[in-house]
């Protein structure tokens, strides 16, 4: 119940193209839904984030769709660029557990081609 | 930008030896965080830590390894005796309360590898 579902594994989209990752959590217990980006041999980092409250949050080229009743969400990035190519990782957290642990999705590679 | 700073980068260790991985958190932190990243695989939670104690542990979190803040600053995890499955990139994390801990920033991380 705790794990985040993501896909896909790998993606390749062409410079300027639309990648979109998606992922899915069982827990209704969670209330906080980030994405991170990881360069390789770095740590992740927060690109953006949203709250169950509302449907999407849109911050430059990247936006996240979020539907509660489903239990889905997903980043689209829109008009992609090649310094865009990295491991994109969902995650969710709960209030209610250990300070906000992040659970992590399994990731997704991102190759944007020129 | 503060940022969260680990050491070593790289350690290499014998099976069976205790390694000590170290964080510094950004300095206005109070909330602490190990992650580990098995080759290839997903991000995992191991432990959270607050106010000098632990506030809760995943289940690769066992009697084998440890936190402390030995000094007010730095953040350490050790590993007293190191199995070849422990071999990952360990990665601290810190937050603070003032965005209600959701955001986590993570440090560079550690690679391991256990020989």
């Amino acid at each position: 119940q705790q794990q985040v579902k993501q896909s896909p594994q790998s993606l390749i989209v062409q410079k300027g193209g639309i990648s979109i990752i998606n992922c899915a959590y069982e827990n209704t217990a969670f209330d906080y839904f980030p994405w991170y980006q990881q360069f390789p041999g770095k740590g992740p980092a927060l690109l953006i984030a949203i709250r169950p409250d509302v449907s999407e949050k849109k911050e430059g080229r990247f936006t996240i769709s979020f539907n509660k009743s489903a239990k889905q969400f997903s980043l689209h990035i829109m008009d992609s660029q090649p310094g865009d190519s990295a491991t994109y990782f969902c995650a969710a957290s709960s209030q209610d557990t250990g300070r906000r642990a992040l659970t992590f999705g399994s990731g997704t590679r991102l190759q944007v081609q020129p | 930008e503060p940022e969260v700073t680990q050491t070593p980068s790289h350690q290499v260790t014998q099976m069976g030896q205790e390694v000590i991985l170290r964080c510094v958190p950004i300095s206005n932190h109070l909330y602490f965080y190990w992650y580990r990243q098995i080759l290839g695989q997903k991000v995992e939670f191991l432990v959270s830590f607050y106010n000098n104690e632990i506030s809760e542990k995943s289940e690769i979190f066992d009697d084998q390894f440890s936190v402390e803040r030995p000094d007010g600053s730095n953040f350490t995890l050790k590993i007293r005796s190191t199995k070849l499955e422990d071999s990952a990139m360990y990665f601290c994390a810190t937050g603070t309360a003032r965005d209600f801990l959701e955001t986590q920033y993570f440090g560079p991380g550690t690679r391991l590898l256990v020989l």
